[in-house]
């Protein structure tokens, strides 16, 4: 089935202690990305990449870091989270035409 | 600042009836624009597309208009079913990049 799967689904961790959140998909999409959703705005892009090693900034990116080493694989990373980092995460790859994105089922994520 | 803008953050509707989801948008750099659907608990899911070169796109019993003038485009749903009752998003591309709207809860009654 294809899948694009995040881990974990929910977090809560303390203010300045690193966290990752993996996403991985399994339709050898090119392009993958990262979004937060937050009351009263929508869906922001955090980061996006085009390609293995190639990543670059979307609308929202401070405070976070991405990577992408292989094809399926796109981790999240805080390296000093805090509560302003209190979100709801969504993962999303596509091929082809990078308009019709799959997304994951989303991470909450508590920053106390 | 918000480059997409969708004002009404709710909409009901009666099952059968057109359901009508409108999106503003302010720059005109934009090649593609599309919706998801998006159910509580879920990721959104991809439903309809249209680029920035043509007005109208329909798939089934959605239909997405397009007016570049206005810089406005719309979601027609019809007829409407209570498995249609969610939030829709309407979104923008360009530059490799994806701008959202905030979202509009639509109630289909039976």
């Amino acid at each position: 089935e294809a899948q694009v799967t995040q881990n974990p689904r929910y977090l809560i961790t303390v203010t300045g202690k690193k966290l990752t959140v993996t996403c991985s998909q399994n339709m050898n999409h090119e392009y993958m990305s990262w979004y937060r959703q937050d009351p009263g705005l929508g869906l922001r892009q955090i980061y996006y990449s085009m390609n293995v090693e190639v990543t670059d900034k979307g609308d929202v990116p401070e405070g976070y870091k991405v990577s992408r080493k292989e094809k399926r694989n796109f981790p999240l990373i805080l390296e000093s989270p805090s509560p302003n980092q209190t979100s709801l995460y969504f993962c999303a790859s596509s091929s082809g035409g990078p308009w019709t994105q799959y997304f994951g089922p989303g991470t909450r994520l508590l920053v106390l | 600042d918000q480059q997409v803008k969708q004002n009404s953050p709710s909409l009901s509707v009666q099952e059968g009836r057109i359901s009508i989801l409108n999106c503003d948008y302010t720059n005109s750099m934009f090649d593609y624009f599309l919706w998801y659907k998006k159910y509580p608990a879920e990721g959104p899911t991809f439903l309809i597309s249209i680029s920035s070169i043509k007005d109208k796109n329909e798939d089934g019993r959605f239909t997405v208009f397009l007016n570049k003038s206005a810089k406005h485009l719309s979601l027609h749903i019809v007829p409407s079913q209570p498995g249609d009752s969610a939030v829709y998003f309407c979104a923008a591309y360009t530059g490799n990049q994806f701008y959202f709207g905030t979202g509009t809860s639509l109630t289909v009654i039976p």
